[in-house]
């Protein structure tokens, strides 16, 4: 089974710009990812999936501020000119033969 | 607008039973496979189990097998999680949660698109 690592934790400005990683395990770099994102207190919301080549497509109405790249084993989300509703959790989840698999999950602060 | 919402939990025994339900509304309820999703206090995410349109096909996490079983009515639109030999490490909010399946040449790959609220279960004496 994939296995997917996340850093715990990150931070940016207001209006700035962040990148969060979501790396796949040796053997499954070619996976294709699916980000949520879970604000305090609230369910999860999908986000977007993501695939090796860096294709992406968002869930209705995500904002464009909202996008995603790939480079090997790693997923990006990236997020334009923060806004205060941006701070949440941000997971990377997967599957494979029918199991879903998520990473550990990244705290996003926005400063 | 598709909506999920999710009812049944609180606070039982270690060892005791549960059932969860899950409600969806807003469109055609048998054309979704479905999944339940917890999480721990303070935790990340885990996926429970899944079960596929017809309830044909059904598929759990190792540490829940042989004690939870994923079940769905279509005709109410309704999904299940029962809930048996409860211990203290599955409290958690549980999330019903569809699945959206991607096609591609050869490959397929499920996710989850759509969430419920939670339903929060305490096992604790």
């Amino acid at each position: 089974q994939p296995v997917l690592t996340q850093s715990s934790s990150a931070s940016a400005s207001l209006g700035s710009s962040v990148r969060l990683t979501c790396t796949l395990s040796s053997g499954h770099s070619r996976y294709i990812i699916t980000w949520h994102q879970q604000q305090p207190g609230k369910a999860p919301r999908y986000l977007m999936n993501l695939e090796h080549s860096g294709n992406y497509n968002k869930g209705s109405g995500v904002p464009d501020r909202f996008s995603g790249s790939s480079s090997g084993a790693d997923r990006y989300l990236t997020i334009s000119n923060l806004q205060s509703d941006d701070e949440a959790d941000y997971y990377c989840e997967t599957w494979d033969s029918n199991t879903h698999v998520f990473g550990g999950g990244t705290k996003l602060t926005v400063l | 607008e598709v909506q999920l919402v999710e009812s049944g939990g609180g606070l039982v025994q270690p060892g005791g039973s549960l059932r969860l339900s899950c409600v969806v509304s807003g469109s055609t309820f048998t054309t979704y496979s479905m999944s339940w999703v917890r999480q721990a206090p303070g935790k990340g995410l885990e996926w429970v189990a899944s079960i596929r349109l017809d309830g044909s096909e059904k598929y759990y996490v190792d540490s829940v097998k042989g004690r939870f079983t994923i079940s769905r009515d279509n005709a109410k639109n309704s999904l299940y999680l029962q809930m048996n030999s409860l211990r203290a490490e599955d409290t958690a909010v549980y999330y019903c949660a569809k699945n959206h399946v991607l096609y591609g040449r050869g490959w397929y790959y499920w996710y989850f698109d759509l969430w419920g609220r939670g339903t929060l279960v305490t096992v604790s004496s």
